[in-house]
């Protein structure tokens, strides 16, 4: 079975801090996906990030850096110099990567609000 | 942007009367899946499709069926709709057969089940 954890459920910053989103998986696959996804206050759900599970490689985008150890079985996500803009709820979600079955499972999302 | 919208986007209805959920993607994906969205749970599969006429169930597909007679549409049906199924309803499509594994959502539809 597959599982996602975010055990952080509200996190509250002020703008320009720095905060991490932590993500913990738990599967029986060797080769599998991570994802994050952002869901701002409109509803809607952005695709930020996929990470293959042979590949542990840190990545940075902008503001934005994943922090991905295979050892822990974590995904971490972070924001640097957070911005309002950032307000929204993210999820973590894990796929195996082959066989049928293409669900994400996912966690149950971390709700950051960043204050002015 | 993916091209995929849903509709409608707001409905409210009885229990008891048959709802149908409609997601149209112009991207010529393979792939559609619909989600449901509640608190406290994240997100959940319910039903997906791999082709046209090709379906299969998700983990919380009871009361649920679906139906892909096009590439471009995905049906959601819940026959006889009752008050757990009140949830915000998400469309996603996915590049598989690129090897895209990533899967771009809908702008979501909030079902009421009074």
């Amino acid at each position: 079975a597959q599982k996602v954890t975010q055990a952080q459920t509200e996190i509250s910053v002020v703008e320009k801090e720095d905060v991490t989103l932590d993500c913990v998986y738990e599967t029986r696959d060797t080769t599998y996906y991570l994802f994050w996804y952002k869901q701002p206050p409109s509803g809607e759900l952005v695709f930020l990030i996929r990470r293959n599970s042979f590949d542990e490689q840190n990545e940075i985008s902008g503001r934005y850096s994943w922090n991905f150890q295979k050892s822990t079985s974590s995904f971490n996500f972070t924001i640097t110099a957070s911005q309002v803009v950032d307000s929204a709820v993210y999820f973590c979600a894990l796929m195996r990567s082959g066989g049928s079955n293409y669900k994400l499972t996912f966690g149950k999302g971390t709700l950051l609000t960043v204050n002015p | 942007d993916a091209g995929i919208t849903q509709s409608p986007r707001h409905k409210v209805t009885e229990t008891g009367t048959p709802v149908t959920l409609r997601c149209h993607q112009t991207e010529n994906h393979r792939y559609m899946y619909w989600y449901r969205q509640d608190p406290g749970h994240g997100l959940r599969l319910i039903h997906y499709s791999y082709g046209v006429k090709d379906t299969d169930k998700g983990e919380v597909s009871d009361g649920y069926s679906v139906s892909r007679s096009k590439t471009e549409d995905f049906l959601l049906t819940l026959e006889s709709a009752t008050s757990s199924q009140t949830s915000v309803y998400f469309c996603a499509i996915s590049d598989r057969d690129r090897g895209v594994n990533e899967q771009f959502f809908g702008p979501g539809t909030r079902l009421t089940v009074l």
